[in-house]
């Protein structure tokens, strides 16, 4: 079990380009969650997976990000025409939820990757 | 108003001090609470979970939940500088297998050698 992987690890664009995560979760885990975090924050809920199905995405994201997880393994992150606002860790995690309807609460985080958007 | 306000710190106190980290939140629709703690350049890792109102213990932490006063406390005893890192209270959003996990915006600690 090698954990959540997050590529790449830092990202530096300009503004106006368009850039992709990846993140590759536990194997044998069914949800996947991707988080946006600045410095002093917690991390800000993006959107999230249950196998290949997207269930949900926050409000406040902007239309030109969208996540995509087509197998329902790994996922991509994608943000076009990025501003400088966009600057920030994209985190990753997974999770797989015990028998019946309740969530443990456990998610596994990757390493994260840093946008910097000149 | 945010689901989850968390005092950001930083919190500076020697070792072998008892931390109180503390949080409040808003929509209880369902009552399951996390605490994290993120090391720096790392992503967060789960330390303590609870369901409802009370007290759990692990080892030298306790998390406590008070649903009157809607508050989520986290206590660290005998801390140790290994200890410095962010904690993120967080807390799941919703009432089904679909509920996110929310998280406060942290608090940053540092235990002084």
């Amino acid at each position: 079990d090698t954990g959540v992987s997050q590529d790449p690890r830092h990202k530096i664009t300009k503004r106006g380009q368009n850039v992709t995560f990846r993140c590759d979760p536990i194997s044998e885990h069914n949800r996947l969650y991707w988080y946006r975090q600045t410095l002093g924050q917690g991390p800000e809920f993006l959107t999230y997976f249950q196998n290949e199905a997207q269930l949900e995405k926050s409000r406040l994201l902007s239309d030109r990000f969208s996540a995509e997880r087509p197998k329902g393994s790994f996922s991509t992150l994608e943000i076009q025409r990025t501003e400088q606002g966009d600057s920030a860790m994209y985190l990753c995690a997974s999770s797989y939820p015990t028998s019946g309807t309740t969530n443990t609460g456990e998610l596994f985080f990757g390493e994260g990757s840093r946008l910097t958007v000149l | 108003q945010k689901e989850v306000e968390q005092d950001p710190g930083p919190l500076s106190v020697p070792e072998g001090a008892i931390v109180s980290l503390n949080c409040t939140y808003s929509n209880s629709a369902f009552q399951y609470f996390m605490w994290y703690r993120q090391y720096s350049r790392k992503g967060p890792e789960l330390l303590m979970y609870t369901y409802s109102s009370g007290n759990k213990e692990d080892g030298r932490f306790t998390a406590q939940v008070d649903k009157s006063s809607k508050y989520i406390s986290l206590f660290i005893r005998d801390s140790q500088p290994s200890d410095s890192a962010t904690y993120l209270c967080a807390k799941a959003s919703g009432y089904s297998s679909a509920s996110k996990i929310i998280f406060g915006s942290g608090t940053r600690l540092s235990i002084r050698p």
